[in-house]
């Protein structure tokens, strides 16, 4: 069974400092792994989706890499912004199609 | 474009009473389709997939059921609810291996 772990559980950091969220994850027979973005109260926003066969993907200032022989995953966020505070959670797709959650990093960006 | 419909956004139900939420994709075909529960405090859970009409795949013994009667239509239902059974549900789809995309979920208190 896939455990998916997230660390930190909370980070808060000044804004424009580069910040790394981590992701563990314990069976690497996965078909891809996704980065999510979670407003309070509001549903997931997909930020980035790794394939299996893939190292790392960026999008503007999100870069998220893959290491599935560690059983890892990082989102790094260069120069953070106020707005950018929400809890991110990382994701894994296996065989089921469906997707196993990790419990988040809630991030606040002070201005 | 496709888009996912999820309501109602907030439901306030007494213990013992009937539950239907309802989640709508359009703009796409034979989509896999998900249900998901966030618990206070903890993090997604799956509870039913399906990657066809009629055919519904649960994840963890529990109060609720689902249904997918048309190709787009993704239905959670329980009928009578359990205290436990409060939560933000989240519908997705997703096709194949691609990303998978949430609606913005319905808040469910139960009193």
């Amino acid at each position: 069974k896939q455990e998916v772990t997230q660390i930190p559980a909370a980070l808060s950091v000044p804004e424009g400092e580069n910040l790394v969220l981590n992701c563990s994850f314990t069976d690497s027979a996965i078909y891809n792994l996704q980065w999510f973005r979670q407003d309070p109260g509001k549903g997931l926003t997909s930020l980035l989706l790794i394939q299996s066969s893939q190292r790392e993907q960026t999008s503007g200032r999100l870069n998220a890499s893959l290491d599935k022989s560690s059983g890892r995953s990082t989102l790094y966020i260069a120069a953070s912004q106020p707005g950018d505070s929400a809890t991110y959670l990382c994701a894994l797709q296996g065989g089921r199609r469906a997707l196993t959650f990790g419990s988040g990093t809630r991030l606040q960006v002070q201005p | 474009s496709q888009t996912i419909h999820q309501w109602p956004a907030t439901l306030v139900q007494p213990v013992g009473s009937p539950l239907s939420l309802e989640c709508t994709v359009e703009g796409t075909s034979n989509p896999n389709l998900y249900w998901y529960r966030q618990a206070a405090g903890r993090g997604l859970q799956l509870l039913f997939y399906s990657v066809g009409i009629g055919q519904i795949s649960s994840e963890v013994p529990q109060n609720l059921s689902a249904s997918r009667p048309q190709d787009r239509q993704f239905i959670l239902s329980s009928k009578k609810l359990l205290l436990s059974d409060s939560g933000f549900y989240l519908c997705a789809w997703s096709r194949g291996d691609q990303p998978q995309h949430f609606g913005d979920g319905t808040r469910l208190s139960i009193l």
